[in-house]
């Protein structure tokens, strides 16, 4: 079937914009997961959403990011004002509420702030 | 809270050598154990998970993983690499089946003939 994807694969913008980035879990997931990939910093939580419950949000690095889930299907995670150290690949992810456990990556956008 | 160490950066394997990446973690309790492969331009992708009971777990494309409690330990085996199997590999833990995880910081491998 389907597996986790996200738009757009690549996205280049002038500090000070905002952006926003699109994720599509697995049909039926009922947890999301942002993550972000950066060289400095490697891998690194940023939200999560299970169910209807309220967000963990302990991830986000500023009151810049902000994430949503509509539907309990697509998440769009923005990013308003960026700065050049919010360059990274960000990373979507879901899963089941089931013994299996296992989150299904998405291929990840690259974000670049110029 | 948890933390993982991965105190190899980048390793370098003859094809059809045996390989062993390393995995040390921090948690008070028992933890939900990853390892994710992510080949270049690729995503993320699990190779092996643990939970409970046999410490030994296998995983796909032939890898292996052991669990050692009393050395906080969860090291990722190979006995044959193939040149394939060059990618960066993320080993990783959770409190819990559905929490965030927390990832090490990779370690590169290299595979030459």
């Amino acid at each position: 079937g389907a597996g986790v994807s996200q738009s757009p694969s690549n996205k280049v913008t002038e500090k000070g914009k905002d952006v926003e980035l699109r994720c599509d879990p697995i049909s039926g997931h009922t947890a999301l997961y942002w993550y972000r990939q950066s060289l400095g910093q490697g891998l690194e939580f940023l939200i999560y959403f299970q169910g209807n419950s309220a967000p963990d949000k302990s991830g986000l690095p500023s009151d810049r990011f902000s994430a949503e889930r509509t539907g309990g299907s697509v998440s769009t995670l923005t990013i308003q004002r960026t700065q050049q150290e919010d360059s990274a690949v960000y990373l979507c992810a879901s899963t089941q509420t089931s013994a299996a456990y296992e989150q299904y990556f998405g291929p990840g956008t690259r974000l670049t702030v110029t | 809270a948890q933390s993982v160490t991965q105190p190899d950066i980048h390793i370098t394997v003859s094809e059809g050598a045996s390989l062993e990446l390393r995995c040390n973690y921090s948690y008070g309790a028992t933890p939900y154990l990853f390892w994710y492969v992510q080949s270049p331009g690729q995503g993320l992708q699990l190779l092996l998970k643990y939970f409970s009971g046999d410490t030994l777990v296998q995983g796909i494309k032939g890898f292996e993983a052991e669990f050692k409690r009393s050395q906080s330990s969860f090291n990722l085996r190979k006995p044959s690499v193939h040149w394939s199997d060059a990618a960066e590999y993320f080993c990783a833990v959770a409190a819990s089946g559905n929490t965030p995880l927390v990832f090490g910081k990779g370690t590169r491998l290299s595979v030459i003939a």
